[in-house]
């Protein structure tokens, strides 16, 4: 199984400056056959299900601000929130889809101001 | 609109079983995988398991083989998640989510449905 580390566990930025979330999986997530890395990352707010935000590690769903990005590739990962809104206050979570359909979570990173 | 639509919350003694329902609508129901992840009190997410929506056919996380059994209706466009043998670290919310064809991830999630073991 592909385990999912995120770090760090907690984080708090001010409003306005950047906040840096990582995430690293015990194997390679990059599939060579399409040079397509299979990880997305997802927003939980309280009393919510996930929001996507991220897939294939840096392609932005429709809708979501482009202040985050995500960057990274095989084993390592990162998103990035260029400039912190009150709204990004949430859980953070990557998920890695490489070896489907056994989906694996990241433990969560929990963003505050 | 594509929505998935869950059962209301369960509280069950030890030793029970439960089954969520997660009812589909606006899209064609065979064209997509349906997963389950659940989600402890104050914990993270946890994949339970994925069922083909064609077939019936599933894959389950290694720790539920055996516990945890999806089927689907397909003619009401819905699937189910049955945990037997419940014990209190099943509490949990269990949220039922769609694959998406083009992209492989959870584009559409269902509300969520809080499962409560309790003696």
């Amino acid at each position: 199984d592909i385990v999912m580390t995120q770090s760090p566990d907690s984080l708090a930025v001010s409003l306005g400056e950047r906040a840096t979330i990582n995430c690293k999986s015990s194997q390679s997530v990059l599939y060579n056959s399409n040079n397509k890395n299979y990880l997305a990352w997802y927003q939980q707010k309280p009393g919510q299900p996930p929001k996507l935000l991220i897939y294939w590690a840096s392609t932005r769903e429709s809708g979501v601000p482009d202040r985050f990005s995500g960057s990274g590739s095989g084993t390592d990962f990162t998103l990035t929130i260029s400039s912190l809104q009150a709204e990004d206050v949430a859980l953070y979570y990557c998920l890695q889809y490489y070896s489907t359909p056994l989906y694996s979570f990241g433990q969560g990173t929990k963003l505050e101001i | 609109q594509v929505q998935l639509a869950q059962s209301g919350a369960e509280v069950k003694k030890p030793g029970a079983s439960v089954k969520v329902s997660c009812k589909a609508s606006g899209y064609i129901f065979t064209a997509n995988y349906i997963h389950w992840v659940r989600q402890a009190p104050g914990q993270g997410l946890e994949w339970v398991g994925r069922i083909n929506p064609v077939g019936g056919g599933a894959n389950y996380a290694q720790k539920f083989l055996g516990r945890v059994t999806l089927t689907k209706d397909t003619s009401i466009s819905t699937v189910y998640l049955e945990v037997s043998g419940l014990n209190s670290d099943d509490t949990a919310v269990y949220y039922c989510a769609r694959e998406s064809l083009a992209i492989l991830v959870y584009d559409y999630w269902g509300q969520g449905t809080l499962v409560t073991v309790s003696s």
